[in-house]
């Protein structure tokens, strides 16, 4: 079984230029949790997402920043204009049920 | 709300020395997980382990161990006989067990160096 799998594992963004990252949950997970990893700091939560609905965004910034999980396909995290202060890694974890123990390799996000 | 507390920024060991990471938590929740996460170098998350609430037992991993003591809180983590590949940053992390929101609370995280 494949495990949660994220791409790109790097992606470099210019100012202004918007970044989209994907995470495919394990087969037979409906529930995928967002985090970012700023550096030299931990992990924060950001979203929750289950099938085509957003259960708490709660951590995530209110502007250029949007989740979605659509019925087919990744999640998809998406940053528009993006800034310096998005550089940072970004950790998806999937689950069927309860919390979601295991994560994606993550994406590092540069801005340049 | 959830909290969880890692005094220890950075911990150096030479070799084959015991070290001990500690991790206290705060929750309201009579019910939740701890999970503990290593963070070698090359930036992914390994997933250690997971301990419900109601197992107080302690946990031996090989040369990992566990220690939950619910009376004070805590869920530390001694690795025994260090080595070199042990090097990474170690993330002791809260979650709900009820409800569908189980997001994670993760401490800052532990910077382990050990030298040959």
């Amino acid at each position: 079984n494949a495990g949660v799998m994220q791409n790109p594992r790097h992606l470099v963004r210019r100012r202004g230029q918007e970044a989209r990252l994907r995470c495919s949950p394990m087969k037979g997970h409906s529930h995928v949790y967002w985090y970012r990893q700023l550096p030299e700091e931990g992990l924060k939560f950001m979203v929750y997402l289950q099938k085509e609905n957003i259960i708490d965004e709660s951590g995530m910034p209110k502007e250029r920043f949007s989740a979605e999980f659509p019925k087919e396909g990744p999640s998809i995290l998406r940053i528009q204009q993006v800034v310096r202060g998005d550089s940072a890694a970004y950790f998806c974890a999937s689950s069927q049920t309860g919390p979601g123990a295991f994560f994606g390799q993550g994406t590092r996000l540069t801005v340049v | 709300a959830q909290k969880v507390t890692q005094a220890q920024t950075e911990i150096s060991v030479v070799e084959k020395e015991d070290v001990t990471l500690d991790c206290v938590y705060e929750t309201r929740d009579t019910t939740y997980y701890l999970f503990w996460y290593k963070q070698p170098p090359s930036g992914e998350l390994v997933f250690l382990i997971r301990r419900n609430s109601f197992d107080e037992q302690n946990e031996i991993s090989g040369r990992y161990s566990w220690n939950f003591q619910k009376s004070t809180s805590s869920f530390n983590f001694t690795i025994t006989a260090s080595q070199v590949v042990d090097s990474a940053v170690y993330f002791c992390a809260l979650s709900r067990v009820t409800g569908a929101n189980s997001k994670l609370t993760f401490g800052k995280g532990i910077t382990l160096s050990v030298r040959p």
